[in-house]
């Protein structure tokens, strides 16, 4: 399983745009970048996934570079709400466990 | 989108006893489950990966009698934490594979059991 990094926290203002970035340098071929959100005493919740260039869904964009040695998830317009912890993970098979990184501390100030 | 459930969503239960949590996949099939620990300001960390109709495998460090793992369906696996004691309490996670879903890899996870051992 590729070792993930990631900021340890970030802060931003409600209406930006919050770009955090994740690090994969061991990425495999058949791996597949995923990222969670999780909010205190909940389940880790899907946001998005992906393999290469971008991915856009209602929530987020997810922006993959060519060598896919890192990942980019954005939040366009944040709210107060999208204060959580975001999780960067990173494997291939479908038998794969995951292993959760430290994750980066989102904090949205009003 | 595919639901885990999980019960009790909480528990409290005095130190020596035994406590089941239920992991169950609500509208897909999954033969692998996982089960995590959080605790406070953490990150989850896996302690066992359930497989339907065989032995869980345990990561190590996970003592295995004392977390018995059972996946007796396609659809449902159990954790009892047995003789539990004060450290054991924690945030309790299970996530779930969808059977029939082919491309990229997904968890769903489940709610979480907050676990007071007293």
């Amino acid at each position: 399983l590729a070792k993930t990094t990631q900021p340890i926290s970030m802060d931003s203002y409600e209406g930006q745009e919050v770009n955090i970035t994740c690090s994969h340098n061991n990425i495999a071929t058949n791996d597949y970048i995923t990222w969670y959100q999780q909010f205190p005493s909940q389940g880790p919740r899907f946001i998005i996934q992906g393999y290469k260039t971008k991915v856009t869904n209602e929530v987020a964009s997810l922006f993959i570079p060519a060598d896919r040695k890192s990942s980019t998830l954005s939040l366009p317009r944040v709210s107060l709400s999208d204060t959580a912890v975001y999780y960067c993970l990173v494997g291939g098979n479908r038998d794969d466990k995951i292993i959760f990184g430290k994750g980066t501390r989102l904090h949205i100030l009003p | 989108g595919a639901v885990v459930s999980q019960h009790p969503s909480w528990v409290i239960c005095k130190s020596g006893t035994s406590v089941k949590i239920e992991c169950r996949s609500l509208d897909f099939q999954a033969t692998t489950m996982f089960w995590y620990r959080q605790f406070p300001k953490q990150s989850l960390m896996l302690m066992a990966t359930s497989n339907e109709g065989s032995k869980a495998t345990y990561e190590q460090g996970v003592e295995k009698d004392k977390f018995l793992i059972n996946h007796a369906s396609l659809t449902l696996s159990t954790l009892t934490v047995t003789s539990a004691h004060p450290e054991d309490s924690s945030f309790y996670i299970c996530s779930a594979r969808d059977l029939n879903r082919r491309e990229g890899y997904e968890q769903y996870f489940g709610p979480g059991t907050r676990l007071t051992v007293t």
